[in-house]
């Protein structure tokens, strides 16, 4: 498609659930990015891929999160056993490449906003 | 470590002119990124400068200067949809500088 696609667009989970998001990104775009904000501020870049390897996975919290993207499915980032701090709006983005490089915008989707209670 | 520095809330008049300030202090700089975010919805992509000088689009305008470790986004002739927050975004981590590392970002409320 032509625009980053999320869902759900609201998740509830108790605390120690587990939280399962999605991410369809732009057709032929072949990097996608996770990242995290919390209340309106700043975003917490997780996880980033190329295709469906991991491309830099720097910013993920290992224990708890993890992220897959596989041929002819929607990217997942997946959060075992929710703590409160998890509480946050999670934005996928994409981008696509330009000759050797990746291009420098970044389209995001929507968010996802994940409350844990 | 790698910070970005930008003014929490900025206001002004419809018609008007403003500049948001940022400045960055990263290891390794691939260049500055400007985002666009209404109501926590999905930020999108204003503009880029990976070499110095002025990059024009439209109403908006960016600035940069490496050596100085500082970039501003300049927005004129401000109307009411512009009420939003502004991030500046460096390119800076990861392989080939990929990923972004955002600003807190800049409350523009802009009034009648």
């Amino acid at each position: 498609g032509e625009e980053v696609a999320q869902t759900p667009k609201h998740l509830v989970r108790g605390e120690g659930q587990k939280a399962k998001l999605y991410c369809a990104p732009i057709k032929g775009h072949s990097y996608v990015f996770w990242y995290q904000q919390v209340l309106k501020n700043e975003f917490k870049f997780l996880i980033s891929f190329q295709n469906e390897n991991v491309f830099d996975e720097t910013g993920m919290p290992k224990e708890r999160f993890s992220a897959k993207c596989l041929p002819n499915s929607p990217c997942s980032l997946e959060i075992q056993a929710t703590k409160l701090e998890d509480s946050a709006v999670y934005f996928c983005a994409s981008s696509h490449q330009t000759g050797d490089s990746i291009s420098y915008e970044q389209y995001f989707g929507p968010g996802t906003r994940l409350t844990v209670t | 470590g790698q910070s970005l520095e930008q003014p929490s809330e900025v206001t002004a008049v419809e018609g008007a002119i403003v500049q948001i300030n940022c400045t960055y202090q990263t290891s390794g700089f691939y260049g500055l990124s400007w985002y666009q975010q209404h109501d926590g919805g999905a930020p999108t992509f204003l503009s880029y400068n990976a070499l110095d000088g002025l990059e024009e689009t439209g109403r908006f305008s960016s600035f940069l200067s490496r050596s100085d470790s500082y970039g501003y986004l300049l927005l004129q002739e401000l109307q009411m949809k512009d009420s939003a927050s502004y991030f500046c975004a460096v390119r800076a981590r990861g392989q080939a500088g990929t990923a972004l590392i955002f600003g807190k970002g800049t409350t523009l409320s802009v009034s009648s």
